[in-house]
């Protein structure tokens, strides 16, 4: 069955950096198109980047923009997040997602958490 | 950037009851909307795309409704694993932008 595994949450300072990890199986990566999706403690949704297959096009939310890099490997079934000049306000837990090609969520890993705390 | 409001906030319903839930976009969207559910501790699910379409393995008993900026997910009958936390997505106009969630939990 579908699967998406991240990892590479954990604790870091502001100004600091991450990479996220997401490693799928269950369906053939190639062919989607993948997103970040993040949810602050005890808040709603917010969509961050989106890849597609081949890694021709990226896009980002402007709360990010110039600070994530959104990158995949689709020989190895990973999707990655890196995330530098980390904010306290991007402390969530960061799920990975396939996304359909009118832009719906439509598989989840159970997300990798992000605090942002001196 | 498209603003998506749900309300209520929070719904509380009997099991076996109907649940219907709210979501309203700051400004048309045509039927380019999907409802997500999340249960404690979980990562979200998709439940229906396109304001009616039901995603692959969602019972009947789930429902969209809705044109334009009024949006309607209802729930014909509760059953108990359907207490909890239901979000709205636009995928009209760049970014993709979520509603803040409505709780469904038992009265």
């Amino acid at each position: 069955q579908v699967q998406l595994v991240e990892s590479g949450g954990g604790l870091v300072k502001p100004g600091g950096s991450l990479r996220l990890a997401c490693e799928v199986s269950g369906f053939t990566f190639s062919d989607y198109y993948m997103s970040w999706i993040r949810q602050a403690p005890g808040k709603g949704l917010e969509w961050v980047s989106y890849i597609s297959p081949g890694s021709e096009s990226t896009y980002y939310a402007d709360s990010v923009k110039g600070r994530f890099t959104i990158s995949r490997d689709n020989a190895k079934k990973s999707l990655f997040l890196q995330m530098n000049s980390l904010r306290v306000e991007d402390m969530a837990a960061y799920y990975c997602a396939t996304m359909t090609t009118t832009y719906y969520f439509e598989h989840w890993g159970q997300g990798t958490l992000v605090t942002v705390s001196s | 950037d498209i603003v998506m409001t749900q309300s209520p906030a929070t719904l509380s319903v009997s099991p076996g009851e109907r649940a219907t839930l709210s979501c309203r976009a700051s400004q048309s969207i045509s039927g380019y909307l999907a409802w997500y559910q999340q249960k404690l501790g979980q990562a979200p699910r998709l439940l229906i795309y396109d304001t009616s379409n039901r995603a692959t393995g969602i019972p009947a008993r789930f429902s969209g409704s809705g044109s334009g900026t009024d949006f309607t997910l209802t729930i014909s009958s509760l059953e108990p694993e359907d207490f909890a936390v239901y979000y709205c997505q636009q995928r009209s106009h760049w970014p993709p932008s979520f509603g803040q969630g409505t709780k469904l939990e038992i009265k």
